[in-house]
């Protein structure tokens, strides 16, 4: 079965700092993985996926992520943070089945200080 | 077009009291689901559905019910409304996935409901 760990369910940042988000994953087949934001009051809103090709992958806003299969980590990174990147982000991996349901991790929620 | 919608964005019930959440979509997609969103726990899947009148149970579905009379809309009902019910409520729409999955799934704004 999938599953998906989310490390820190807090992280704070300065505006202009790196942001590193963790998320490892266990499954029984080559993942599919997704990365969604959601900002405060809102629904989820997707930032990136991995389903196969690149192990590199760049979404919007900035972020990019990279599937590292010997790791089982697919981490958020963006260079310098931005004041409107205060937001919770969800880690999640696909079922792998014709279903197309998600598992989701239990978030973190990035702090950026001015 | 709109995408996701969802009504109501907030209600308030008794426990015990009964209601119905919509979800519409207007992206012409196969599949539905229903998360709950609590603190803490990420989003937990209710129910969801592949298509047009079939339904099936996520991980948490106990205490809801649902229905898919047209496509473009997905319904959660509370019958008897539980404190422990009070959450935050998430519908989504996907494409038809192929055999493995991998397809994006888009998301509604969300209901939040207090169960007293």
């Amino acid at each position: 079965a999938q599953s998906v760990t989310q490390l820190g369910s807090h992280v704070s940042v300065s505006e202009g700092a790196l942001v590193l988000l963790r998320c490892n994953y266990s499954s029984s087949v080559p993942p599919y993985l997704f990365w969604y934001v959601q900002y405060p009051n809102q629904g989820l809103q997707l930032l990136l996926k991995y389903t196969t090709g690149a192990t590199l992958v760049k979404g919007i806003n900035g972020f990019e992520a990279e599937f590292k299969k010997s790791e089982t980590s697919f981490h958020l990174t963006k260079p310098s943070a931005h004041m409107s990147d205060a937001a919770e982000y969800f880690c999640a991996v696909s079922d792998r089945s014709a279903t197309n349901k998600l598992i989701f991790g239990t978030g973190t929620l990035l702090a950026v200080q001015p | 077009n709109a995408g996701v919608t969802q009504t109501p964005k907030f209600r308030v019930l008794k426990t015990g009291q009964s209601m119905t959440l919509l979800c519409a979509q207007d992206m012409n997609h196969e599949y539905m689901y229903w998360y709950r969103q609590d603190p803490g726990m990420g989003l937990r899947l209710i129910h969801y559905s592949v298509g047009e009148g079939t339904t099936a149970k996520g991980e948490v579905p106990d205490g809801y019910n649902v229905s898919r009379l047209k496509k473009q809309n997905f319904l959660l009902g509370l019958e008897s409304a539980a404190p422990s019910q009070t959450s935050v409520y998430f519908c989504a729409a996907s494409k038809l996935a192929g055999a493995a999955g991998g397809e994006t799934q888009y998301f509604g704004p969300g209901t939040r409901l207090l169960v007293l």
